[in-house]
């Protein structure tokens, strides 16, 4: 079993709608959760970070966790083209400063 | 802040010959960095650990005599591909913690062994 599981995609949203990407995770120690939005070619950038149970948003992005599920979200309200990409999940371990990544989401906002 | 910056973006070497990537701390001081590696269409997969004044910790699978990991400084951290091939062509990635939960990542660097 992976670590960190990501569906690849692709997933297809039309412009303005929310995108919904999901992340599970299979070591419950886990503590810290990451999504990482990485264009082709380019290095990961930080989209939003989450330590505890339930909702943190940030702008048109939310981030959901839900520790007894082993699992955790992103909503994208509003999607625009620029938010094409692929999106990574990352888990931080207690104890380990490694971080795991899930194989990315890759999302296409359709015009 | 926190920021990272690595070079070079791009290097064109012969195979057989060694390539250098360097990845600094600006603004912080980074204990500890990690070298990612990143085949196309694949996630970022963990290659080391570097520590600033002790050796490297390489992850299962990786060759230590080929990755050549250096972190003399609390701001540099240096990869070096040793006699390259083709199959090492990749886009190689530094990322360094800067507070308990945050990590940079710099800009990465595409190999390509010809």
């Amino acid at each position: 079993q992976k670590e960190v599981e990501q569906n690849s995609g692709p997933l297809s949203v039309p412009e303005g709608a929310i995108a919904s990407l999901n992340c599970t995770y299979s070591d419950r120690v886990s503590q810290s959760f990451f999504w990482y939005r990485q264009y082709s070619g380019k290095s990961p950038e930080l989209i939003m970070s989450i330590y505890s149970n339930g909702d943190k948003e940030d702008g048109r992005f939310t981030a959901q966790l839900n520790k007894a599920s082993q699992y955790v979200s992103l909503l994208i309200r509003d999607s625009q083209p620029s938010d094409s990409a692929t999106y990574l999940c990352a888990v931080n371990n207690f104890g380990n400063e490694k971080l795991t990544f899930g194989t990315g989401t890759r999302l296409t906002i359709i015009p | 802040g926190a920021v990272v910056s690595q070079h070079p973006s791009r290097v064109i070497c012969k195979s057989g010959t060694s390539v250098k990537i360097e990845c600094r701390s600006l603004d912080f001081q980074a204990t500890t960095m990690f070298w990612y590696r990143q085949f196309p269409k694949q996630s970022l997969m963990l290659m080391a650990t570097s520590n600033e004044g002790s050796k490297a910790t390489y992850e299962q699978g990786v060759e230590k005599d080929k990755f050549l990991i250096n972190h003399a400084s609390l701001t540099l951290s240096t990869l070096t591909v040793t006699s390259a091939h083709p199959e090492d062509s990749s886009f190689y990635i530094c990322s360094a913690s800067w507070t308990v939960h945050g990590y940079t990542f710099g800009s990465g660097t595409r190999l390509t062994v010809v």
